[in-house]
C-alpha cells in the first residue's frame, strides 16, 4: 500500500522563476492538503483540494496556486519565486468522509531559492 | 483562530529517562489534537491523536498523551527514552467545527528531542 509520494525530492530555483511540485495521495484518499515548513518552524497550511476544487486556504499570496486531477493527485505551483519561499513543502492526504482520521504526510520537496 | 504553543524548543534527556513534551492549544470549539514526529530529511509521522474518545491516548513507540480540557493541554510522554526517539516533535490542532481532522492542521513550532547515552 503506497503512502503519499512527492516529487521531486529536491529543487533549486532562482528568484523570479516558477516551480511546480507534485503529490500522489495515499491509496484510497481523496483529499490533498499542502503545507510549507520553513527551517526551524512548524508546517503552515497553504490550501486543501477536494473534488478538484480548492476548499480551504491559509494565509498565502496568490502566487501560490494548485490543482487536483481526477485521479486525486495534486500540484502546487509557485510563481515569481522569492528567497523566502525556500522551505520544505509537504503534501498530506486524507479521506473526506472520515472526519476523525488523521492526515498522512509525504516526505516533502525541499525547495531552495538562490 | 486556533493556535498551538509548544513549551521548550529543545528538550534533552538521558536514555531511559522520562520524556515530557509540552503542548497547549487555543481553540473556541472542542478540538482534534495530534502529535507528529519528524526524523531528519523526512515527512511527518503520526504518533497519536485525540478525537474525543478517551482522554488518555496511547500511540506508537510507547508514547502517550493526556487531553486536559481545563488546562487546554495535550502533553506527550514516554516513560523511558530510547536513542531512536531523537527527532523533532510537533503538536497540531484541527477545528472540529470545520469538519475535523480532514481540515487544516495548525502546528506548533516543534520541540527537538535529544537523547543522551
Amino acid at each position: 500500500d503506497a503512502g503519499v509520494t512527492q516529487s521531486p525530492t529536491h529543487l533549486i530555483k532562482t528568484r523570479g522563476q516558477q516551480v511546480t511540485l507534485r503529490c500522489s495521495p495515499k491509496s484510497g484518499h481523496d483529499t490533498v492538503s499542502w503545507y510549507q515548513q520553513a527551517l526551524g518552524q512548524g508546517p503552515q497550511f497553504i490550501f486543501q483540494y477536494y473534488e478538484e476544487e480548492e476548499r480551504q486556504r491559509g494565509n498565502f499570496p496568490d502566487r501560490f496556486s494548485g490543482h487536483q486531477f481526477p485521479n486525486y493527485s495534486s500540484e502546487l505551483n509557485v510563481n515569481a519565486l522569492l528567497l523566502g519561499d525556500s522551505a520544505l513543502y509537504l503534501c498530506a492526504s486524507s479521506l473526506r468522509a472520515y472526519s476523525n482520521q488523521p492526515q498522512h504526510f509525504g516526505d516533502g520537496t525541499r525547495l531552495s531559492i538562490l | 483562530a486556533q493556535s498551538v504553543t509548544q513549551l521548550g524548543s529543545h528538550v534533552s534527556v538521558s536514555e531511559g529517562a522520562l520524556v515530557l513534551l509540552r503542548c497547549n492549544y487555543s481553540s473556541s470549539v472542542p478540538p482534534y489534537l495530534f502529535w507528529y514526529v519528524q526524523y531528519p530529511n523526512q515527512g511527518l509521522q503520526l504518533l497519536l491523536k485525540y478525537t474525543s474518545a478517551a482522554t488518555l491516548v496511547k500511540g506508537i513507540n510507547g508514547f502517550e498523551a493526556e487531553f486536559k480540557k481545563s488546562e487546554t493541554s495535550f502533553h506527550l510522554t514516554k516513560p523511558s527514552a530510547h536513542m531512536s526517539d531523537a527527532a523533532e516533535y510537533f503538536c497540531a490542532v484541527s477545528d472540529r467545527a470545520s469538519g475535523g481532522s480532514n481540515y487544516k492542521l495548525t502546528f506548533g513550532k516543534g520541540t527537538l528531542l535529544t537523547v543522551n547515552p
